[in-house]
């Protein structure tokens, strides 16, 4: 089974700087996709950014960007120019590529407050 | 393109009392997942369908959880009798392109048992 883990369960930032958030994970599959999500106050969960496993270069998404590490099994978030909207939970989720859709596997999450 | 659509948006109820959510997925999803959040913790998948069958509901407890798909769109979940350890957010989500990824999250639903 999969697990995923977020160490830092509250991070915070002054406005407009960088901040990076953790997450690692444990599998034994090869084949997997990882995410970044968002979640405000408000509970609408959004896909802040998406890493497919095969894939070295790591994705960017605007202010968003990662650093994968796959033989460590580290896949961190940095969100640079932080806003003051980027304030919510975020959490890290890993999906295996079996047949068909399957299901995320979340970590606790990281609740991050952008300070003005 | 209209979002997952969840009701109710809150829902307090007594312990033993029963409880129905209600999610639409986004039109032509195939893949519809209801997570439980439980306050501090990360969603959790209760049961995952394909079209109107069940794929997975391995982590739901069945003694008085339930959940059906009928005609492949809508679906319900339901807890009968509800305990104090259900208080939850129960998110509803939909994906499609087969082993592609992306969920798409309903705002889900806070239920509260006292």
């Amino acid at each position: 089974a999969q697990t995923v883990t977020q160490s830092q369960p509250e991070m915070s930032v002054q406005e407009a700087e960088t901040v990076t958030l953790s997450c690692t994970y444990d599998t034994s599959e090869n084949n997997y996709y990882l995410f970044w999500y968002k979640q405000p106050p408000s509970r609408q969960m959004i896909l802040v950014i998406r890493q497919e496993a095969y894939k070295q270069q790591n994705a960017t998404e605007n202010r968003f960007s990662v650093n994968f590490q796959k033989a460590a099994k580290s896949f961190s978030l940095k969100i640079s120019d932080s806003q003051l909207g980027d304030t919510a939970m975020y959490f890290c989720a890993f999906m295996n590529l079996g047949a068909g859709n399957t299901p995320l596997v979340f970590g606790k999450g990281t609740r991050l407050s952008v300070i003005a | 393109e209209a979002g997952v659509a969840q009701s109710p948006r809150y829902k307090i109820i007594e312990k033993r009392q029963s409880v129905a959510f209600w999610c639409n997925p986004i039109s032509g999803h195939a893949t519809l997942y209801w997570y439980q959040q439980i306050l501090g913790q990360g969603p959790k998948l209760l049961i995952q369908f394909q079209n109107n069958g069940v794929v997975d509901d391995s982590q739901l407890p069945k003694d008085r959880f339930s959940a059906e798909r009928l005609k492949g769109v809508d679906s319900t979940l339901k807890i009968q009798p509800a305990k104090l350890e259900d208080s939850a957010v129960y998110l509803c989500a939909s994906s499609t392109r087969q082993g592609l990824g992306e969920q798409y999250f309903g705002p889900g639903t806070r239920l509260t048992v006292t």
